[in-house]
């Protein structure tokens, strides 16, 4: 397993179309998260999956944003009527949120991100 | 609600300066901390990582202490180098990641 693997890397959307991403996580990882980043800020929390069950979403996750993880594990972002506000790097991450009984939360790692540009 | 404050910058240092980018936080539950590292043009890389009270984390002469009692999680390097400019993330890892605003550091020869 080669880590947190998103695809695709760029996408070049016009103003009004639907752009999907898709995000697999490094295989044993029960949880799932997208961020977005806009230059030069940090990365914003989406959304995050723990297995299939989508768990908490953000207010910056509008309508136009849906997200799936259907077997718990590959993931897709969807966005629906894109605006040039949605311009942005869209990462993805995942970790092994440990059983029952262990309190410590182990380390998410990132993939490469996928850049939209909205024209 | 659950929050990283991490120190504004930008940051300018000459070379072999010592650094600190404070960062506190506040969070319920027990939480991994770490520190990301963003060069230019790149992605998201783990630099350091502690995962209870009083771990030290340490990569590339880099080094935090997770101090529960004062809530921080300070990254603190004795020498920098040019190799170093770069955006630094604070963040901890509880329910979700959450992270700092970033703090970018130029190193000027």
């Amino acid at each position: 397993d080669t880590g947190v693997s998103q695809d695709p890397r760029h996408k070049i959307t016009k103003r009004g179309q639907n752009v999907t991403f898709r995000c697999d996580p490094i295989s044993e990882h029960n949880r799932l998260y997208w961020y977005r980043q806009t230059l030069g800020q940090g990365p914003e929390f989406l959304t995050y999956f723990q297995n299939e069950a989508q768990l908490e979403k953000s207010r910056l996750l509008s309508d136009r944003f849906s997200a799936e993880r259907p077997k718990g594990s590959f993931s897709t972002l969807e966005i629906q009527r894109t605006e040039q506000g949605d311009s942005a790097m869209y990462l993805c991450a995942s970790s092994l949120f440990p059983a029952r009984g262990v309190v410590m939360n182990t380390e998410a790692f990132f993939g490469q991100g996928t850049r939209l540009t909205v024209v | 609600g659950d929050s990283v404050t991490q120190m504004e910058g930008p940051v300018t240092l000459s070379e072999e300066a010592f650094l600190t980018i404070n960062c506190t936080y506040t969070a319920t539950g027990y939480p991994s901390l770490f520190w990301y590292v963003q060069y230019p043009g790149e992605g998201l890389q783990l630099l350091l990582k502690a995962t209870k009270a009083d771990d030290k984390g340490s990569n590339k002469g880099f080094e935090a202490t997770y101090r529960k009692e004062t809530t921080s999680f300070h990254l603190e390097k004795g020498s920098v180098q040019v190799s170093d400019s770069a955006v630094y993330f604070c963040a901890y890892l509880w329910v979700k990641l959450t992270f700092g605003t970033g703090t970018r550091l130029t190193i000027i020869p």
